[in-house]
């Protein structure tokens, strides 16, 4: 499977706790994106990277989210001291860097409840 | 802000009919746009974009027509299939391609 994954599927956590999620991108796309998606909403932009570049990150995430891709390769996103309102779909998406236009091809998502 | 609406949540078509769901947005720095498909459990999937040098781009069932003084977009399908019965998604960028804003989404089914 060359698709986009994500690591875990499913994360049950108490409030105030820290999580961490994966994302291993298709291989040659140096484009990474993350996005978080609530019931009945269209995913949310977080962050995006350009191989290793954090290049652009949303102006309404918490500076308890953060974000890295050391290697220009897999991604992490770390929430810190979780809140219930975080509980959400967590969405990675990847592409070549052909422009705006290029397909992003999203992976399954990390379902994160916060209790 | 929700700078990208999807003022339809839900459409129903009978199967071979067409299928039209909207998109309106308010930020005129968007020039491009693509259409996501989205089944339950899984993550969304590229169906069709479009630039704003164009005012439609078609790929087989699928139309995108593109309305920019009205800032209004719409995916048509046709002929609508049971298989087409999913989530539609649009989203927007501006010439970056480094922030996508996606609307709230319509539930299209299709009864056959």
């Amino acid at each position: 499977d060359t698709g986009v994954s994500q690591d875990p599927r499913h994360k049950i956590t108490k409030r105030g706790q820290n999580v961490t999620f994966r994302c291993d991108p298709i291989s040659e796309h140096n484009r990474l994106y993350w996005y978080r998606q609530t019931l009945g909403q269209g995913p949310e932009f977080l962050t995006y990277f350009q191989n290793e570049a954090q290049l652009e990150k949303s102006r309404l995430l918490s500076d308890r989210f953060s974000a890295e891709r050391p290697k220009g390769s897999f991604s992490t996103l770390e929430i810190q001291r979780t809140e219930q309102g975080d509980s959400a779909m967590y969405l990675c998406a990847s592409s070549l860097d052909r422009g705006p236009l290029a397909e992003q091809f999203f992976g399954p998502g990390t379902r994160l409840t916060v209790l | 802000d929700q700078q990208v609406k999807q003022n339809s949540p839900s459409l129903s078509v009978q199967e071979g009919r067409i299928s039209i769901l909207n998109c309106d947005y308010t930020n005129s720095m968007f020039d491009y746009f693509l259409w996501y498909k989205k089944y339950p459990a899984e993550g969304p999937t590229f169906l069709i974009s479009i630039s704003s040098i164009k005012d439609k781009n078609e790929d087989g069932r699928f139309t995108v027509f593109l309305n920019k003084s009205a800032k209004h977009l719409s995916l048509h399908i046709v002929p609508s299939q049971p298989g087409d019965s999913a989530v539609y998604f649009c989203a927007a960028s501006s010439n970056t391609g480094n922030q996508f804003y996606f609307g709230t989404g319509t539930s299209l089914t299709v009864i056959p």
